[in-house]
C-alpha cells in the first residue's frame, strides 16, 4: 500500500531561524499535497497545499515545494516565531477518498 | 460559522459497552472521514464517505462502524469497545467528493476504554 514518511520527527530551532520538513511518498498517482498544523488540544488545520501542476507555492513565511520525480514535497517556514510551535502533518493524496497522513513532525521554536 | 462538531468531547467507558460518537458539518460538504490519533502513529483513517449512503474502509476499520444517512452527519459506532480503542478521534469533512481538498477537522473526542 501507499507509504508516507515525514522527516524529521522532531525539530527544534531558534526564533528567527528557518525550518524545513520533508514528506516522502510512494504513490506516483498522488496529485494533491497539503500540509496541516496541529496546535495543542486542537484538530489539524490546513496551512498550505499544492497541486501537481505547480512546483512551488508561497504564502508569507511558509512555502511548499514539490518534486514529483523524486516523490517528495517539503514545508519551509522562514523567520520562525514561537507560535509556529506545533505538530505538522503531510497527507499526499491521489483523490480516491482514502487518505494517509505522515507520522507528524513536532516543531519547537525557542524564543 | 462554518464548522465540524463532535460529541462528546470526552468519554470514559468500559469494555463492551456500545457507544456512538456523533459528527456533524454545516458546510454542505460531500466528503466526511474519521481518524484516530495515537502518539507516534500520526493520524490514521478509520472510514470515509464520499457521498450519502457511500462509505469505505480506511486503514484501521476493525472494531468500528459508520453510517451516512444524511449529508451533514457521519456518526462513528463502536459496537463492543476494547482498551486498544482508547485514542483521540477526529472527524473531518471536505468539499470535494474525492477528499482531495482541504480537510476541515472537528475539535476531537478523547475516548478512554477501561
Amino acid at each position: 500500500g501507499e507509504n508516507v514518511e515525514q522527516h524529521p520527527s522532531t525539530l527544534s530551532v531558534q526564533e528567527g531561524d528557518s525550518a524545513v520538513i520533508k514528506c516522502t511518498y510512494s504513490d506516483s498517482a498522488s496529485n494533491y499535497f497539503p500540509w496541516y498544523k496541529q496546535e495543542l488540544g486542537k484538530g489539524p488545520q490546513l496551512i498550505i497545499d499544492i497541486r501537481s501542476n505547480v512546483g512551488e507555492k508561497k504564502d508569507q513565511r511558509i512555502a511548499v515545494t514539490l518534486n514529483k520525480t523524486a516523490k517528495h514535497f517539503s514545508l519551509h517556514i522562514t523567520e520562525t516565531q514561537p507560535e509556529d510551535s506545533a505538530v505538522y502533518f503531510c497527507a499526499p493524496h491521489r483523490g480516491t477518498g482514502k487518505l494517509i497522513f505522515g507520522q507528524g513532525t513536532t516543531l519547537q521554536v525557542k524564543p | 460559522e462554518a464548522q465540524v462538531t463532535q460529541n462528546p468531547r470526552y468519554l470514559i467507558t468500559v469494555t463492551g459497552k456500545k457507544l456512538t460518537v456523533t459528527c456533524s458539518q454545516n458546510m454542505n460538504h460531500e466528503y466526511m472521514s474519521w481518524y484516530r490519533q495515537d502518539p507516534g502513529l500520526g493520524l490514521r483513517q478509520i472510514y470515509y464517505s464520499m457521498n450519502v449512503e457511500v462509505t469505505d474502509k480506511g486503514d484501521v476499520p476493525e472494531g468500528y462502524k459508520v453510517s451516512r444517512k444524511e449529508k451533514r452527519n457521519f456518526p462513528l459506532i463502536l459496537e463492543s469497545p476494547s482498551p486498544n480503542q482508547t485514542s483521540l478521534y477526529f472527524c473531518a469533512s471536505s468539499q470535494r467528493t474525492s477528499g482531495a481538498g482541504e480537510q476541515y477537522f472537528g475539535p476531537g473526542t478523547r475516548l478512554t476504554v477501561t
